[in-house]
């Protein structure tokens, strides 16, 4: 069964603690990893995409990276604008895109 | 600029009462969708359509229902028979083909409440 879990559930961070959100998968022929940002009682806001492992991909602080079996979304350096759930999400059926459950995160000025 | 627009964004609803959430997008998008999310949870997908006049059930269809007769329209009524259906609704299009497909871009939502 295809599966996207994601860790940890909720992070809290000081303004400049750099630290990884994980986003987990179990599929078959992946075809393409996404990443969203969600701000509170808004839609989700596509980030980036990942298709292979190895690749990498960045904006303003925010770096992911790809492997066989997870994604991990680097937050360098974070300031309080980047409180926000961050949701991964992997094609799975037709065209079915599986969301995991989210990480929401809480960057502390 | 384009979008997709969503609306109400709240709504209140009586129980046994079918009500109707609207979706418009002048992305000129050929794939759309419906999800729903409860609180502290992820996004799970009612229905999809890739095409006009063609629509596909996704994970927790029953007691919704949808149609598709635009392009740029994709209403979902959720019915009385929608056990639980006080939750936040998002409607989402993306380009059907090619590796666009899992980027989608997202309405603000409508929140349903059932009283």
């Amino acid at each position: 069964e295809d599966q996207v879990t994601q860790s940890p559930e909720a992070l809290r961070l000081q303004e400049g603690e750099s630290s990884s959100l994980n986003c987990s998968y179990t599929v078959s022929g992946l075809r393409g990893l996404f990443w969203y940002r969600q701000d509170p009682g808004k839609g989700p806001e596509f980030l980036f995409t990942l298709y292979s492992a190895g690749e990498e991909k960045e904006k303003e602080r925010l770096k992911s990276t790809l492997t066989k079996k997870e994604s991990f979304l680097h937050i360098t350096a974070p300031k309080p604008e980047d409180s926000a759930t961050y949701l991964c999400a992997v094609p799975t059926s037709g065209s079915r895109l599986t969301f995991g459950e989210g990480t929401q995160l809480t960057v502390n000025p | 600029d384009g979008g997709i627009t969503q609306s109400p964004k709240y709504l209140f609803r009586k129980e046994g009462q079918n009500v109707t959430l609207s979706c418009e997008q002048n992305l000129n998008h050929d794939a759309m969708y419906w999800y729903r999310q409860d609180p502290g949870q992820g996004l799970r997908l009612i229905y999809y359509s890739q095409i006009v006049n063609d629509f596909q059930k996704g994970d927790i269809a029953e007691g919704y229902s949808v149609s598709r007769e635009k392009k740029e329209s994709f209403p979902l009524t959720v019915t009385s028979a929608q056990k639980n259906p006080t939750a936040f609704y998002l409607c989402a299009s993306s380009i059907s083909r090619g590796r666009e497909t899992g980027e989608l871009f997202f309405g603000e939502g409508s929140r349903l409440t059932v009283l």
